[in-house]
């Protein structure tokens, strides 16, 4: 079947790095996501990883393990506006685009 | 580039009415997604169309939605009648097509309450 795994909940340090990982089950692959939701706004996107390796993007980074169906999103210097909840996406194949359960990140100061 | 638009942003209905949501992709943009947020979880896929041709609607409830989108550009998605567990938002996407990793553009939703 096709699934994606996420943690529901984490709380991290205004200034500290945070790292959220997911993995996916998929039937073929295109490629993973990320993006961010703030509470009560749509979901914009963060990043795409198709290929192996670490993705740098400023603050944000975005790790990917296809042999392991594996991501992680690595978030630096964290600000307070960095709460929100955190969407792990994997298209599979036929361009079929599967959403994970999205982790809340609460930043404290 | 003007983003996605949906409307009304904000509906309460009583179980058992109907309700229709409106949908304007990103200009040029072939496909279009209905999605459905419950407070708490992911979005989940209702239909997804590709110009104004189906081509995934498995998880669509459809003997209570419908959705269409003619002339491959607006689009519309119908509950009738609406049951208390269809209060969700209701995210329209779209997306260029094409490219590996065109990702999704997402309107701001509408937040249906059915009580």
């Amino acid at each position: 079947g096709q699934n994606i795994d996420q943690p529901t909940e984490m709380t991290a340090t205004e200034g500290a790095i945070v790292q959220i990982n997911c993995t996916y089950q998929t039937s073929g692959f295109n490629g993973l996501f990320w993006y961010q939701q703030h509470a009560g706004e749509a979901p914009t996107f963060l990043s795409y990883n198709v290929l192996d390796g670490l993705e740098e993007k400023g603050r944000f980074s975005s790790f990917l393990s296809r042999s392991k169906g594996y991501s992680y999103l690595l978030l630096k210097e964290l600000q307070m506006k960095d709460s929100a909840s955190y969407l792990c996406v994997a298209r599979g194949g036929g361009f079929k685009t599967i959403f994970g359960a999205g982790t809340r990140l609460f930043v404290k100061a | 580039e003007a983003g996605v638009a949906q409307s009304p942003r904000y509906k309460i209905i009583e179980k058992r009415q109907s309700v229709a949501f409106w949908c304007n992709p990103i200009s040029g943009h072939a496909t279009l997604y209905w999605y459905q947020q419950i407070l708490g979880q992911g979005p989940k896929l209702l239909i997804q169309f590709q110009n104004n041709g189906v081509v995934d609607d498995s998880q669509l409830p459809k003997d209570r939605f419908s959705a269409e989108r003619l002339k491959g550009v607006d689009s519309t998605l119908k509950i009738q009648p609406a049951k208390l567990e269809d209060s969700a938002v209701y995210l329209c996407a779209s997306e260029s097509s094409g490219a590996l990793g065109s990702p999704l553009h997402f309107g701001n939703g509408t937040r249906l309450t059915v009580t």
